[in-house]
């Protein structure tokens, strides 16, 4: 089975909170958070590694992530604004040299 | 991270090899060159990557020139399921992936 998302798509209103889940590929360690938006295009999230988070891009701190001793993982936005209305992806990898397979994503509408 | 220049668009015929170009002439090194595509509103899908050498599975052909400032991707049977987004894109140690604006591939029956 490859990545899998949930939910698959999510209705939220401007100061609300939204926890979004990831399911890495069976056997990998790492997974990735990415934001796609028509405008901004595909951009960085956050990587963890063995429940540690290996990297972080230039999102403020309403974006925070963790991973569980599964590789499973979630991510949370609090405090939602309207951009941040967007397909959010999770990719994961066996390792961190190795190529990540992209989830479906999680469609989050704020309103 | 090296940036990538795709042609916006092409158009191949069903059954045929469809090639994709890309443009990476500030690659470095221990880049790699990728390739992901994706179907409007799914998540990008892998297709194959290459550091100097060419490659090939499943999917498609990777060709890298010797010099390793550009590359073509070939889908060597073209089908209308192949219609999408095709992101070339250079991956260092990063890995923070960025997808420019890709080529969309239509094929047309």
């Amino acid at each position: 089975a490859g990545v899998t998302q949930s939910p698959t798509h999510l209705i939220k209103t401007r100061g609300q909170q939204v926890t979004l889940s990831c399911s890495p590929i069976s056997g990998h360690r790492s997974v990735s958070w990415y934001q796609q938006t028509p405008g901004q295009g595909l951009q960085f999230l956050f990587e963890y590694f063995s429940e540690t988070q290996r990297n972080k891009g230039n999102f403020p701190g309403r974006f925070s992530g963790r991973q569980f001793s599964n590789s499973r993982s979630e991510m949370n936005v609090s405090t939602l604004e309207l951009g941040d209305s967007a397909l959010y992806l999770c990719a994961s990898s066996e390792g961190l040299d190795n190529e990540q397979f992209f989830g479906p994503g999680t469609r989050l509408t704020v309103l | 991270d090296a940036k990538t220049t795709q042609p916006p668009s092409m158009d191949c015929a069903e059954g045929r090899a469809a090639n994709l170009p890309c443009n990476h002439s500030t690659i470095s090194g221990n880049e790699y060159v990728y390739w992901y595509r994706q179907i409007h509103s799914q998540g990008p899908q892998y297709i194959i990557h290459g550091l100097k050498n060419n490659e090939t599975n499943e999917m498609a052909s990777l060709i890298i020139t010797e010099d390793r400032k550009s590359s073509t991707l070939i889908l060597p049977h073209a089908t209308l399921r192949d219609t999408a987004v095709y992101y070339c894109i250079v991956v260092g140690s990063a890995r923070q992936l960025t997808f420019g604006s890709g080529t969309q591939l239509t094929v047309l029956p």
